[in-house]
């Protein structure tokens, strides 16, 4: 039980390029979320999706799109990366209310 | 939309004291539920502690415990015997009913334990 997983750990882009971030959960879990977090700020909320082939907007949801194909994944995309989008980035999936499980995290710089 | 407020951007204290960490929240809902989190160096975010907001029974977990004060929409946090391995980032969470639009978080606690 691999619990929550991020791919990849580590990222540097340079403006302009575009990459996906990949979160898997093997929980079954319905709800899949993806924060961000940078320097005194906490984390904040991108996109999240409340089952299979559903996505909804959240907090800061501007300049990034996610997919959810399988109930297992949720993609994080940049389709244009921009030095404002450095920052650690976190995938969670949970049960309704209950606890969000957390992925290790992928650090994201763009030069 | 929610807030969270966690007033104490960092705090210090020695090994084996007790510590409070201090989380406001606004909402309008009745019923929510409220985290803190634990983020150590290893850059993990860690359950440490969840209260339902129906549940005038505060929460426990071994040395950690929460005051809940639903009127005055306080969550505090506190460490008993505390530990050189509780030094971390403390996060207070807010989740509305149902939990599909996220978690809202506050900006964080620097919690130190000295030696």
């Amino acid at each position: 039980n691999a619990g929550v997983t991020q791919t990849p750990k580590f990222r540097v882009l340079k403006t302009g390029q575009s990459m996906t971030l990949l979160c898997a959960q093997d929980m079954n879990h319905e709800y899949m979320y993806w924060y961000r977090q940078d320097p005194g700020m906490g984390l904040r909320l991108i996109h999240y999706s409340v089952g299979e082939g559903t996505t909804a907007k959240g907090e800061v949801p501007d300049g990034y799109n996610v997919s959810r194909l399988k109930k297992q994944n949720f993609l994080l995309g940049l389709e244009s990366a921009a030095p404002s989008q450095t920052s650690v980035y976190f995938c969670a999936s949970s049960y309704g209310a209950n606890e969000q499980f957390f992925g290790p995290g992928t650090r994201l710089t763009v030069l | 939309a929610q807030t969270v407020t966690q007033s104490q951007p960092e705090m210090s204290v020695q090994e084996a004291e007790t510590v409070t960490l201090s989380c406001t929240y606004d909402t309008s809902e009745n019923n929510y539920y409220l985290f803190w989190y634990k983020q150590p160096p290893s850059r993990q975010m860690i359950l440490v502690i969840r209260q339902e907001a129906y549940k005038q029974q505060n929460a426990t977990e071994n040395r950690f415990s929460v005051n809940f004060q639903k009127a005055a929409k306080s969550f505090s946090l506190k460490i008993s015997d505390s530990q050189l391995g509780d030094t971390a980032m403390y996060f207070c969470a807010f989740s509305a009913p149902g939990g599909a639009d996220g978690l809202t978080f506050g900006k964080g606690t620097h919690l130190i334990i000295q030696p």
